[in-house]
Protein backbone atom coordinates (compact mmCIF):
# COMPACT_ATOMS: atom_id res chain seq x y z
CA UNK A 1 0.00 0.00 0.00
CA UNK A 2 0.90 3.59 -0.81
CA UNK A 3 2.34 5.52 2.22
CA UNK A 4 4.03 8.86 2.30
CA UNK A 5 5.77 10.48 5.94
CA UNK A 6 6.28 13.80 6.71
CA UNK A 7 8.51 13.42 9.71
CA UNK A 8 8.31 16.94 10.95
CA UNK A 9 5.27 18.68 12.57
CA UNK A 10 6.79 21.99 12.85
CA UNK A 11 9.64 23.59 11.51
CA UNK A 12 10.31 27.24 12.09
CA UNK A 13 13.25 29.17 10.05
CA UNK A 14 14.78 32.55 9.67
CA UNK A 15 13.49 35.10 6.53
CA UNK A 16 15.89 34.58 3.81
CA UNK A 17 17.16 30.69 5.55
CA UNK A 18 17.12 27.59 3.15
CA UNK A 19 14.11 25.36 3.89
CA UNK A 20 13.75 21.63 3.56
CA UNK A 21 10.05 19.90 3.76
CA UNK A 22 11.13 16.35 4.44
CA UNK A 23 8.72 13.64 2.36
CA UNK A 24 9.57 9.93 2.58
CA UNK A 25 7.15 7.25 0.45
CA UNK A 26 6.35 3.46 0.13
CA UNK A 27 5.39 3.35 -2.97
CA UNK A 28 4.96 0.07 -5.37
CA UNK A 29 5.69 1.00 -8.96
CA UNK A 30 6.75 4.19 -10.61
CA UNK A 31 5.89 6.69 -7.72
CA UNK A 32 4.01 9.99 -8.39
CA UNK A 33 4.27 12.30 -5.94
CA UNK A 34 3.00 15.99 -5.05
CA UNK A 35 3.58 18.73 -3.00
CA UNK A 36 0.55 20.50 -1.70
CA UNK A 37 0.49 23.58 0.22
CA UNK A 38 -2.51 25.58 2.33
CA UNK A 39 -1.78 29.00 3.18
CA UNK A 40 -4.17 30.22 6.37
CA UNK A 41 -7.91 30.58 5.54
CA UNK A 42 -6.98 29.61 1.96
CA UNK A 43 -8.34 26.34 0.14
CA UNK A 44 -5.40 23.48 -0.45
CA UNK A 45 -3.83 24.22 -3.67
CA UNK A 46 -1.17 21.86 -5.95
CA UNK A 47 2.27 23.88 -5.11
CA UNK A 48 4.36 20.99 -7.62
CA UNK A 49 4.53 17.31 -8.76
CA UNK A 50 8.01 15.76 -9.90
CA UNK A 51 6.60 14.76 -12.74
CA UNK A 52 6.44 18.35 -14.11
CA UNK A 53 10.74 18.80 -12.79
CA UNK A 54 9.19 22.41 -12.27
CA UNK A 55 9.80 25.44 -9.86
CA UNK A 56 6.68 27.32 -8.54
CA UNK A 57 7.31 29.95 -5.84
CA UNK A 58 10.71 29.08 -5.91
CA UNK A 59 11.05 25.74 -4.12
CA UNK A 60 11.88 22.47 -5.80
CA UNK A 61 11.38 18.78 -4.85
CA UNK A 62 13.41 16.11 -6.37
CA UNK A 63 12.49 12.27 -6.52
CA UNK A 64 15.03 10.43 -4.69
CA UNK A 65 14.27 6.54 -5.85
CA UNK A 66 17.39 5.32 -3.85
CA UNK A 67 15.91 7.03 -0.36
CA UNK A 68 12.53 7.16 -1.35
CA UNK A 69 12.54 11.03 -0.40
CA UNK A 70 10.77 13.69 -2.41
CA UNK A 71 11.81 16.85 0.01
CA UNK A 72 10.69 20.29 -0.80
CA UNK A 73 12.96 22.59 -1.13
CA UNK A 74 13.75 26.66 -1.29
CA UNK A 75 16.97 28.29 -1.06
CA UNK A 76 15.34 31.52 0.64
CA UNK A 77 12.37 31.18 2.76
CA UNK A 78 10.26 34.25 2.76
CA UNK A 79 7.40 35.07 5.24
CA UNK A 80 5.24 34.61 2.92
CA UNK A 81 5.81 30.73 2.57
CA UNK A 82 4.65 30.09 6.03
CA UNK A 83 1.77 27.84 5.11
CA UNK A 84 0.81 24.14 5.68
CA UNK A 85 2.45 21.80 3.03
CA UNK A 86 1.33 18.23 2.38
CA UNK A 87 2.84 16.01 0.53
CA UNK A 88 1.10 13.21 -1.20
CA UNK A 89 0.58 10.51 -3.86
CA UNK A 90 -2.37 10.13 -6.22
CA UNK A 91 -4.71 7.33 -6.88
CA UNK A 92 -3.07 4.52 -9.08
CA UNK A 93 -6.43 2.81 -9.83
CA UNK A 94 -9.77 4.33 -10.35
CA UNK A 95 -11.78 4.32 -7.42
CA UNK A 96 -8.89 4.83 -5.40
CA UNK A 97 -7.70 8.01 -3.54
CA UNK A 98 -4.92 10.14 -3.14
CA UNK A 99 -2.63 9.39 0.22
CA UNK A 100 -1.27 12.75 2.34
CA UNK A 101 0.90 12.91 4.79
CA UNK A 102 0.45 14.35 8.13
CA UNK A 103 1.81 17.93 6.93
CA UNK A 104 4.36 19.95 8.17
CA UNK A 105 3.71 23.62 9.05
CA UNK A 106 6.54 25.77 7.99
CA UNK A 107 6.60 29.23 9.87
CA UNK A 108 9.01 31.58 8.37
CA UNK A 109 10.36 34.08 11.26
CA UNK A 110 11.05 38.06 10.76
CA UNK B 1 -7.36 27.07 -13.96
CA UNK B 2 -9.87 24.44 -12.89
CA UNK B 3 -12.38 25.62 -10.15
CA UNK B 4 -14.66 23.36 -6.98
CA UNK B 5 -17.09 25.24 -5.22
CA UNK B 6 -18.51 24.55 -1.86
CA UNK B 7 -21.52 25.93 -0.41
CA UNK B 8 -22.30 27.14 2.08
CA UNK B 9 -18.85 28.31 3.18
CA UNK B 10 -20.47 28.00 7.16
CA UNK B 11 -23.21 26.72 9.08
CA UNK B 12 -23.89 26.58 12.51
CA UNK B 13 -26.71 23.96 13.14
CA UNK B 14 -28.53 22.83 16.11
CA UNK B 15 -27.47 18.99 17.65
CA UNK B 16 -29.95 16.74 16.01
CA UNK B 17 -30.88 18.35 12.93
CA UNK B 18 -29.35 17.36 9.27
CA UNK B 19 -26.72 19.54 7.04
CA UNK B 20 -26.19 19.03 3.24
CA UNK B 21 -22.87 20.61 1.49
CA UNK B 22 -22.05 20.91 -2.05
CA UNK B 23 -19.07 20.21 -3.94
CA UNK B 24 -19.42 21.21 -7.89
CA UNK B 25 -16.96 21.20 -10.79
CA UNK B 26 -17.36 24.83 -12.12
CA UNK B 27 -15.23 23.96 -15.28
CA UNK B 28 -14.55 20.39 -15.59
CA UNK B 29 -16.30 16.90 -15.29
CA UNK B 30 -15.21 15.03 -12.64
CA UNK B 31 -16.09 10.89 -12.36
CA UNK B 32 -14.23 11.19 -9.09
CA UNK B 33 -14.77 13.31 -5.61
CA UNK B 34 -13.26 13.22 -2.24
CA UNK B 35 -14.75 14.73 1.08
CA UNK B 36 -11.76 15.43 3.44
CA UNK B 37 -12.33 16.30 7.19
CA UNK B 38 -9.71 18.91 8.62
CA UNK B 39 -9.49 18.83 12.43
CA UNK B 40 -7.58 22.14 13.41
CA UNK B 41 -3.79 22.30 12.86
CA UNK B 42 -3.93 18.85 11.52
CA UNK B 43 -3.62 17.11 8.33
CA UNK B 44 -6.73 16.12 5.91
CA UNK B 45 -8.41 13.13 6.75
CA UNK B 46 -10.16 11.37 3.88
CA UNK B 47 -13.85 10.07 4.72
CA UNK B 48 -15.07 8.94 1.49
CA UNK B 49 -14.41 8.65 -2.31
CA UNK B 50 -17.33 9.54 -4.36
CA UNK B 51 -17.29 8.09 -7.96
CA UNK B 52 -20.10 9.40 -10.35
CA UNK B 53 -23.04 6.79 -10.56
CA UNK B 54 -22.11 4.60 -7.67
CA UNK B 55 -22.16 4.00 -4.28
CA UNK B 56 -19.46 6.21 -2.15
CA UNK B 57 -16.71 4.20 -1.14
CA UNK B 58 -16.06 5.73 3.17
CA UNK B 59 -12.56 5.12 4.84
CA UNK B 60 -12.54 2.77 7.75
CA UNK B 61 -14.21 4.45 11.21
CA UNK B 62 -16.38 6.53 9.14
CA UNK B 63 -19.95 5.83 9.71
CA UNK B 64 -21.81 5.89 6.49
CA UNK B 65 -25.58 6.43 7.70
CA UNK B 66 -23.99 9.21 9.72
CA UNK B 67 -22.34 10.89 6.33
CA UNK B 68 -24.62 10.11 3.37
CA UNK B 69 -22.70 11.11 0.36
CA UNK B 70 -24.64 11.51 -3.24
CA UNK B 71 -22.63 12.04 -6.49
CA UNK B 72 -25.62 12.25 -9.08
CA UNK B 73 -24.10 14.04 -11.85
CA UNK B 74 -20.25 14.81 -13.09
CA UNK B 75 -20.19 18.25 -11.20
CA UNK B 76 -21.63 17.55 -8.39
CA UNK B 77 -21.47 15.71 -5.16
CA UNK B 78 -23.37 16.37 -1.71
CA UNK B 79 -22.53 15.22 2.20
CA UNK B 80 -25.68 15.65 4.14
CA UNK B 81 -24.31 15.15 8.00
CA UNK B 82 -27.20 13.70 9.34
CA UNK B 83 -28.29 13.97 13.25
CA UNK B 84 -25.17 16.06 13.75
CA UNK B 85 -23.78 16.12 16.92
CA UNK B 86 -21.31 18.93 18.89
CA UNK B 87 -18.24 16.49 17.52
CA UNK B 88 -19.36 16.54 13.90
CA UNK B 89 -18.01 20.33 14.25
CA UNK B 90 -15.23 20.50 11.83
CA UNK B 91 -14.11 21.95 8.34
CA UNK B 92 -15.29 19.97 5.39
CA UNK B 93 -13.47 20.17 2.04
CA UNK B 94 -14.27 18.46 -0.86
CA UNK B 95 -11.57 17.88 -3.99
CA UNK B 96 -12.60 17.08 -7.51
CA UNK B 97 -10.60 14.80 -9.89
CA UNK B 98 -10.01 15.85 -13.70
CA UNK B 99 -9.06 12.52 -15.18
CA UNK B 100 -8.22 14.95 -18.32
CA UNK B 101 -5.70 16.56 -16.12
CA UNK B 102 -3.00 13.20 -15.24
CA UNK B 103 -4.43 13.07 -11.99
CA UNK B 104 -4.39 16.90 -10.90
CA UNK B 105 -7.05 17.07 -8.02
CA UNK B 106 -8.47 20.45 -7.39
CA UNK B 107 -9.92 21.40 -4.07
CA UNK B 108 -13.27 23.61 -2.71
CA UNK B 109 -12.50 26.60 -0.09
CA UNK B 110 -13.82 24.03 2.62
CA UNK B 111 -17.06 24.31 4.64
CA UNK B 112 -17.50 25.08 8.60
CA UNK B 113 -19.31 23.49 10.10
CA UNK B 114 -20.33 24.12 13.53
CA UNK B 115 -23.05 22.05 15.69
CA UNK B 116 -24.26 23.72 19.07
Amino acid sequence: AQRVTQPEKLLSVFKGAPVELKCNYSYSGSPELFWYVQYSRQRLQLLLRHISRESIKGFTADLNKGETSFHLKKPFAQEEDSAMYYCATPPKDYGQNFVFGPGTRLSVLP
Amino acid sequence: GAVVSQHPSWVICKSGTSVKIECRSLDFQATTMFWYRQFPKQSLMLMATSNEGSKATYEQGVEKDKFLINHASLTLSTLTVTSAHPEDSSFYICSALDRGSSYEQYFGPGTRLTVT
